[in-house]
């Protein structure tokens, strides 16, 4: 099935730097969103964007909504060891009722203490 | 409880065999989805259901793969004569309606078929 783009697959930096995360469709979307999923767990949303240019925050993450509305990206800020996790964007498509997600293959953060 | 649960957890099945995996959504959701995972994947939409009218199901990957909401509450997914490409974990979200509002997911069931 259609996965949106993000790359590279894994990501390793040094407790508190910043790190910036981009994700790419060919499709449009209407709603982006980011997910971080910790081991064992279901994805727990981050952010989420509803307008092209929007730039939302959430503490020390950012995260802007493409104007073409085909890509976003996720910035998050001086890094601390529990933002360890795998992170996913996923767009979202209103088909009349039904608002299901496209993910990315998401992203595997590591952050060294 | 206050999020969304799973059960099974985890689940080994031999080639061929029905599974069943259960969720409950949150009380008072109106939107219940549920989302297949491989390993070292996003995860990819399956079915959706409003209520109990099961609105999407372009999704499933086969007709072994059927889902249900009879009272718009709980939703069991069940997979029968299972093959081996079926292991992943399954995903099930709810949200308080089909529209722009937080899917909030459960942790997921991990099923794996030797």
């Amino acid at each position: 099935g259609q996965q949106l783009n993000q790359s590279p697959q894994s990501m390793f930096i040094q407790e508190g730097e910043d790190v910036s995360m981009n994700c790419t469709s060919s499709s449009i979307f209407n709603t982006w969103l980011w997910y971080k999923q910790d081991p064992g767990e279901g994805p727990v949303l981050l952010i989420a964007l509803y307008k092209a240019g929007e730039l939302t925050s959430n503490g020390r993450l950012t995260a802007q909504f493409g104007i073409t509305r085909k890509d976003s990206f996720l910035n998050i800020s001086a890094s601390i060891p529990s933002d360890v996790g795998i992170y996913f964007c996923a767009g979202r498509t209103l088909t009349g009722a039904n608002s299901k997600l496209t993910f990315g293959k998401g992203i595997t953060l590591s952050v060294r203490p | 409880g206050a999020g969304v649960s799973q059960s099974p957890r985890y689940k080994v099945a031999k080639r061929g065999q029905d599974v069943a995996l259960r969720c409950d959504p949150i009380s008072g959701h109106v939107s219940l989805f549920w989302y297949q995972q491989a390993l070292g994947q996003g995860p990819e939409f399956l079915t959706y259901f409003q209520n109990e009218a099961q609105l999407d199901k372009s999704g499933l990957p086969s007709d072994r793969f059927f889902a249900e909401r009879p009272e718009g509450s709980v939703s069991t997914l069940k997979i029968q004569r299972t093959q081996q490409e079926d292991s992943a974990v399954y995903l099930c979200a709810s949200s308080t309606l089909g529209g722009v509002e937080t899917q909030y997911f459960g942790p997921g069931t991990r099923l794996l078929v030797l």
